[in-house]
């Protein structure tokens, strides 16, 4: 069972744009990272979301904890070629991490 | 600092043999993670360990075995690969017990498993 849900699955966009990617689930979570993957590289952490309606802003990027802490987003302004990646969310439950299956990104210059 | 250091980066392995997926980490991490990737699944925890001598069980942990002799190693080994087993598995490590702050894990780059 997929715990976390994350859309869409796959955004090709030009350099300039914006866009969203979400990551929903049925379930409250306590806390939400969201990693960024490189191709042939793990999992990078770009930040933690603990508070129900926590906003945070990495650079470009802007992250969003859903008020009930079921779901999340993650905005990025002007993406760039170097944004491109898999961007994956986990969720902090029943004393684990349950990481959605990502979105891929890519940023065409 | 080398961070987290798996080797090796890719393997071929046959139905039935056997191989250990090496996992060395450098920052004094107490907690050690493995996980496995499969295209469209998300990450699966296989084993976990929250220090030397200590493991527990994963998501998915059937097929595999781990040991945790020192705190800088966490090898993962599996005895009789299975086709299902094809998959990159990552090792992580984290300071602190995940979920008890903003800490997030450390990973390796992985190793690219193919069992034919």
């Amino acid at each position: 069972t997929q715990l976390l849900e994350q859309s869409p699955q796959f955004l090709s966009i030009q350099e300039g744009e914006n866009l969203t990617v979400y990551c929903n689930s049925s379930s409250v979570f306590s806390s939400l990272q969201w990693y960024r993957q490189e191709p042939g590289e793990g999992p990078v952490l770009l930040v933690t979301v603990v508070t129900g309606g926590e906003v945070k802003k990495l650079k470009r990027l802007t992250f969003q904890f859903g008020d009930a802490r079921k779901d999340s987003s993650l905005h990025i302004t002007a993406a760039q070629p170097g944004d491109t990646g898999l961007y994956l969310c986990a969720g902090y439950n029943f004393n684990k991490f349950y990481f959605g299956s990502g979105t891929k990104l890519n940023v065409k210059p | 600092n080398a961070g987290v250091t798996q080797t090796p980066k890719f393997r071929i392995l046959k139905i039935g043999q056997s191989m250990t997926l090496q996992c060395t980490q450098d920052m004094n991490h107490n907690y050690m993670y493995w996980y496995r990737q499969d295209p469209g699944m998300g990450l699966k925890l296989i084993y976990y360990s929250v220090g030397a001598g200590i493991t527990d069980k994963g998501e998915v942990p059937n097929g595999y075995n781990v040991s945790r002799s020192t705190t800088e190693d966490f090898p993962l080994r599996l005895e009789l690969a299975a086709p299902s087993q094809t998959s990159v598995y990552f090792c992580a490590s984290s300071y602190l017990l995940l979920g008890t702050g903003e800490e997030g894990y450390t990973f390796g780059s992985g190793t690219r498993l193919t069992v034919v």
